[in-house]
């Protein structure tokens, strides 16, 4: 059964900071892994999809690597702001349609 | 717009009421799937559907009902309602497995008293 693991579970940053938000997965027979970002009490919101035969996507600030072989996934937030502030999450897909989600890391962004 | 659409946001209700949760995507996906998320335990499956008809159990399936008679809507019931249901519950939908990522409706949070 996949496991998936978000290290650190909570991060505190001055605003400015670039950051590293880590995704670990232990079946790497995955078709793709998606990043999300929540906000307290809301949805989830798409950030980025890395299909299992890319290595990498970047959308603006934000840019997410994909290791398929090692089970690692990393986010990357440049120039960190205050509206960053959220619970970032990674969700790799495996056959039969099971998505499993980390625990998430928690962003705080200090003005 | 395509979004996933859940209704209702918010519910509160008494244990043993049945209730049901709808969900309704308008981008014509295959895929439909219900989770749950709870603090400390994150968000787990607990339904989803590969198409018109063909629904299976995902991780927490015990409690609840699905049906997937329109390839759109995918309702989540609840049968007997009891407090230890009371979550945030979320509709997601997608293509399909491989290269499709998943939209999220907003989120329902049912309390059960």
């Amino acid at each position: 059964k996949q496991e998936v693991t978000q290290i650190p579970a909570a991060l505190s940053v001055p605003e400015g900071e670039n950051l590293v938000l880590n995704c670990s997965f232990t079946d790497s027979a995955i078709y793709n892994l998606q990043w999300f970002r929540q906000d307290p009490g809301k949805g989830l919101t798409s950030l980025l999809l890395i299909q299992s035969s890319q290595r990498e996507q970047t959308s603006g600030r934000l840019n997410a690597s994909l290791d398929k072989s090692s089970g690692r996934s990393t986010l990357y937030i440049a120039a960190s702001q205050p509206g960053d502030s959220a619970t970032y999450l990674c969700a790799p897909q495996t056959g039969g349609f099971k998505t499993i989600f980390g625990a998430g890391t928690r962003l705080f962004v200090k003005a | 717009e395509a979004q996933v659409t859940q209704n209702p946001r918010y519910l509160i209700t008494v244990t043993g009421k049945k209730l049901t949760v709808t969900c309704s995507q308008n981008m014509n996906h295959e895929y439909m799937s219900w989770y749950r998320q709870d603090p400390g335990l994150g968000l787990r499956q607990i339904y989803y559907s590969m198409n018109v008809e063909v629904t299976d159990k995902g991780d927490v399936p015990e409690g609840y009902k699905v049906s997937r008679k329109e390839k759109r809507n995918f309702p989540l019931i609840l049968e007997s309602p009891s407090p230890n249901q009371t979550s945030l519950y979320f509709c997601a939908s997608s293509f399909g497995v491989g290269g499709y990522g998943y939209t999220f409706g907003s989120g329902t949070r049912l309390t059960v008293v």
